[in-house]
């Protein structure tokens, strides 16, 4: 079945730098890819998506990135702000039967 | 803006005992998701639906735990005797994902039961 590594579980960056979180899966037939944001006691919340059929995706100082040769995905913040302190996850999934598998995700810490 | 929505918030239940928490995810989305989230890991997935059928539910714990989604709507998820193995946050999630790929998840508030 599906795999998802994500990677790093933690990042510390200091504000206003740019973060990024890779995760790469292991079924070359997932075709949805969701980055989902979750502050500390609170809900998962989506904050960006991309399909297969593209390959990047902006939202503001949100972007992702996906390599289907290599089977890995990228979530890129720049210019990061104390708000943007939270746990990400990845996910990817295929169309046939709309399972969402998990990757561990990442602890993302914005320094003063 | 329609939400997904849980009960109870939080539960507190012996060891033995039985719980159950309750989901109504949004009107008119075919997929439903109940995972349970332990402090500091992922989501794991428990059981989905399409509609009332199960898709997937190799990952709940059979002996103990059930969920049903009789009329495709609402859910609820069981577990009978609750363990102290068991306390975590507990969420329901729900997507349209119908004929059209897939689509976002959007999470209930989440049960936390505690088990003791």
């Amino acid at each position: 079945g599906e795999n998802v590594e994500q990677h790093p579980s933690t990042l510390s960056v200091q504000e206003g730098d740019s973060a990024v979180i890779k995760c790469t899966y292991s079924d070359s037939a997932s075709n949805y890819f969701p980055w989902y944001k979750q502050e500390l006691g609170k809900r998962p919340q989506l904050i960006i998506d991309i399909r297969s059929n593209v390959g990047e995706k902006k939202d503001q100082r949100i972007a992702v990135t996906l390599n289907k040769t290599a089977k890995h995905f990228s979530l890129h913040i720049t210019e990061t702000q104390p708000e943007d302190s939270a746990v990400y996850f990845c996910a990817a999934s295929k169309g046939s039967n709309y399972q969402l598998i998990w990757g561990a995700g990442t602890k993302l810490i914005i320094k003063p | 803006e329609a939400e997904v929505a849980q009960s109870p918030r939080y539960k507190i239940t012996e060891k033995s005992q039985a719980v159950a928490f309750w989901c109504d995810p949004i009107s008119g989305h075919a997929t439903l998701y109940w995972y349970r989230q332990i402090l500091g890991q992922g989501p794991e997935l428990l059981v989905q639906f399409q509609d009332e059928s199960v898709v997937d539910d190799s990952q709940l714990p059979k002996d103990r735990f059930s969920a049903e989604r009789l009329k495709g709507v609402d859910s609820t998820l069981k577990i009978q005797p609750a363990e102290l193995g068991d306390s975590a946050m507990y969420l329901c999630a729900s997507s349209l994902a119908r004929g059209t790929g897939n689509t976002e998840a959007f999470f209930g508030q989440g049960t936390r039961l505690t088990v003791v």
